[in-house]
C-alpha cells in the first residue's frame, strides 16, 4: 500500500522567511496530493493540493510542486507569519473516492 | 465544501464500555471516512463506510472493536467498543467532496479519554 515520507518533523523559521515542507510517496498510481494545516485543538483544514497532471499549484503565499517521477511534492509557504504557525500534513490517494494516506506531520513555528 | 458535525464533541468513558460517535454531513455524499488521531499524532484511517455495503477497515482495525453504520448519504456512525486507555484519542469523520471528488473535509473530531 502507500506510505508517505514527510521531512522535517519540526521547522523553525523567522517571520518574513520562507518555509518548505517534503514529503514523498510509494505508490506510483497516487494522482492527488493535497496539504492540510492543523491548529492546536482543530480539525485539519485543507489548504492546497495537487494533482499528477499539475506540476506546480499557487494560492498567494502557498504553493505545491510535484515531482512524479521522483515521486515527491513539497509545500512552499513564503513571507511567512506568526498565524502560519501550526502542524502541516500531506497526504496521497490514487482515486476519488479512495481515503488519503497521511504524513507524520511537520510542526511549524514562526517567531516574529 | 460541506458542512460536517460530530457528536459528542468530547467524552471520558470507563474501560470496558463502549461509546458511539455520530457524523452529519449537511449534504449527500458517497464516501464518508473514519480516522484516529492520537495525541501528537498524524491521521491514521480506520475505515470506509459507503452507504449501503459494509465498511471496509484497515489493516490494524476490526468491525468487532469498531462497528460502523452509514444508514443514508448524510450519516455516519463509528462506535468503539469494550474501550481500554489505549483507545483514548481523537476521533474524525471525513467526506469526500470537490468537482473532481479527491478533496476531503473533516468534521471537528471527537476527543476520547478512556480511564
Amino acid at each position: 500500500g502507500e506510505n508517505v515520507e514527510q521531512h522535517p518533523s519540526t521547522l523553525s523559521v523567522q517571520e518574513g522567511d520562507s518555509a518548505v515542507i517534503k514529503c514523498t510517496y510509494s505508490d506510483s498510481a497516487s494522482n492527488y496530493f493535497p496539504w492540510y494545516k492543523q491548529e492546536l485543538g482543530k480539525r485539519p483544514q485543507l489548504i492546497i493540493d495537487i494533482r499528477s497532471n499539475v506540476g506546480e499549484k499557487k494560492d498567494q503565499r502557498i504553493a505545491v510542486t510535484l515531482n512524479k517521477t521522483a515521486k515527491h511534492f513539497s509545500l512552499h509557504i513564503t513571507e511567512t507569519q506568526p498565524e502560519d504557525s501550526a502542524v502541516y500534513f500531506c497526504a496521497a490517494s490514487h482515486q476519488a473516492g479512495t481515503a488519503l494516506i497521511f504524513g507524520k506531520g511537520t510542526t511549524l513555528s514562526v517567531s516574529s | 465544501s460541506a458542512v460536517i458535525s460530530q457528536k459528542p464533541s468530547r467524552d471520558i468513558c470507563q474501560r470496558g464500555t463502549s461509546l458511539t460517535i455520530q457524523c452529519q454531513v449537511d449534504s449527500q455524499v458517497t464516501m464518508m471516512f473514519w480516522y484516529r488521531q492520537q495525541p501528537g499524532q498524524s491521521l491514521t484511517l480506520i475505515a470506509t463506510a459507503n452507504q449501503g455495503s459494509e465498511a471496509t477497515y484497515e489493516s490494524g482495525f476490526v468491525i468487532d472493536k469498531f462497528p460502523i453504520s452509514r444508514p443514508n448519504l448524510t450519516f455516519s456512525t463509528l462506535t468503539v467498543s469494550n474501550m481500554s486507555p489505549e483507545d483514548s484519542s481523537i476521533y474524525l469523520c471525513s467526506v469526500d467532496q470537490g468537482p473532481q471528488g479527491n478533496e476531503q473535509y473533516f468534521g471537528p473530531g471527537t476527543r476520547l479519554t478512556v480511564t
